[in-house]
C-alpha cells in the first residue's frame, strides 16, 4: 500500500520569506507526528497530532511554525519569514497510534534557506 | 527532559562481524523503546521495538534487550553482512506531563561493513 509521502523533496526559498510543507500519511492512521533533522542528528520532535488537533506542539522552536491537520489526513507544516538556520530536513510520520506503535516516515523535505 | 545516547560512528566493520551499537537513555516512567535504520537513499523505517523491561526486540537477525537496571537498548548482530551498511537510530517514546507520548531520538550511528 501506499506509505508516506511529503511534497516537495527540495525547497529553495529566501530570508524572510513564507513555506508550506505538506504530509500525506498513511490511510487510516490517526497519529501523525512532524520532525526536523539536521545534518548528523537524529529527527527532532516538533509537533504531534492526534486526528484533528494538535495534542502536542511543545517542540515548534518558535511562533514563526505553525502546522494544521484539518480533516485528520494530510498535514501542512508552515513557516513564516524563514530563517538560515530553519535549514534542515523536515520529516513527517504516521502511526496508528501512541506508545509502542511503531511510525512510518515519509521521505522528508529538504529545506534550504538562502 | 528525556535524552537518548548513542555511542559515536561510523563503526566499521568486516562481513561477519559481530556488531554491537550501544544505546542509553534517561527518561522517567516506562518508556517503549525503538531502534529505527535509515539505508542510502531511503527513509527511516523501524527495524525492533520493546515496549516493557527485560523485552528483547529483534528482526532481522538484530537483537535488542530492553535493561531498566541499565536504562539501555543496545542493539547487536551476530554477523553483519554488508547490506547492513546503514545509519541506525536509537529512540524512546514516552509520556508528556501532558499525557502524550513524545518521541525522542538519538543522533545515529553510521555503519559500514566491508567485504
Amino acid at each position: 500500500g501506499a506509505g508516506v509521502s511529503q511534497t516537495p523533496s527540495n525547497k529553495v526559498t529566501e530570508k524572510g520569506k513564507y513555506v508550506e510543507l505538506r504530509c500525506d500519511p498513511i490511510s487510516g492512521h490517526t497519529a501523525l507526528y512532524w520532525y526536523r533533522q539536521s545534518l548528523g542528528q537524529g529527527p527532532e520532535f516538533l509537533i504531534y497530532f492526534q486526528g484533528t488537533g494538535a495534542a502536542d506542539d511543545s517542540g515548534l522552536p518558535n511562533d514563526r511554525f505553525f502546522a494544521v491537520r484539518p480533516e485528520g489526513s494530510v498535514s501542512t507544516l508552515k513557516i513564516q519569514r524563514t530563517e538560515r538556520g530553519d535549514s534542515a530536513v523536515y520529516l513527517c510520520a504516521s502511526s496508528e497510534g501512541q506508545g509502542g506503535y511503531e511510525q512510518y516516515f515519509g521521505p522528508g523535505t529538504r529545506l534550504t534557506v538562502t | 527532559g528525556d535524552s537518548v545516547t548513542q555511542m559515536e560512528g561510523p563503526v566499521t566493520l568486516s562481513e561477519e562481524a559481530f556488531l554491537t551499537i550501544n544505546c542509553t537513555y534517561t527518561a522517567t516512567g516506562y518508556p517503549s523503546l525503538f531502534w529505527y535504520v535509515q539505508y542510502p537513499g531511503e527513509g527511516l523505517q523501524l527495524l525492533l521495538k520493546a515496549t516493557k523491561a527485560d523485552d528483547k526486540g529483534s528482526n532481522k537477525g538484530f537483537e535488542a534487550t530492553y535493561r531498566k537496571e541499565t536504562t539501555s537498548f543496545h542493539l547487536e548482530k551476530g554477523s553483519v553482512q554488508v547490506s547492513d551498511s546503514a545509519v541506525y537510530f536509537c529512540a524512546l517514546n514516552n509520556m508528556s506531563p501532558g499525557g502524550s507520548y513524545i518521541p525522542t531520538f538519538g543522533r545515529g550511528t553510521s555503519l559500514i561493513v566491508h567485504p
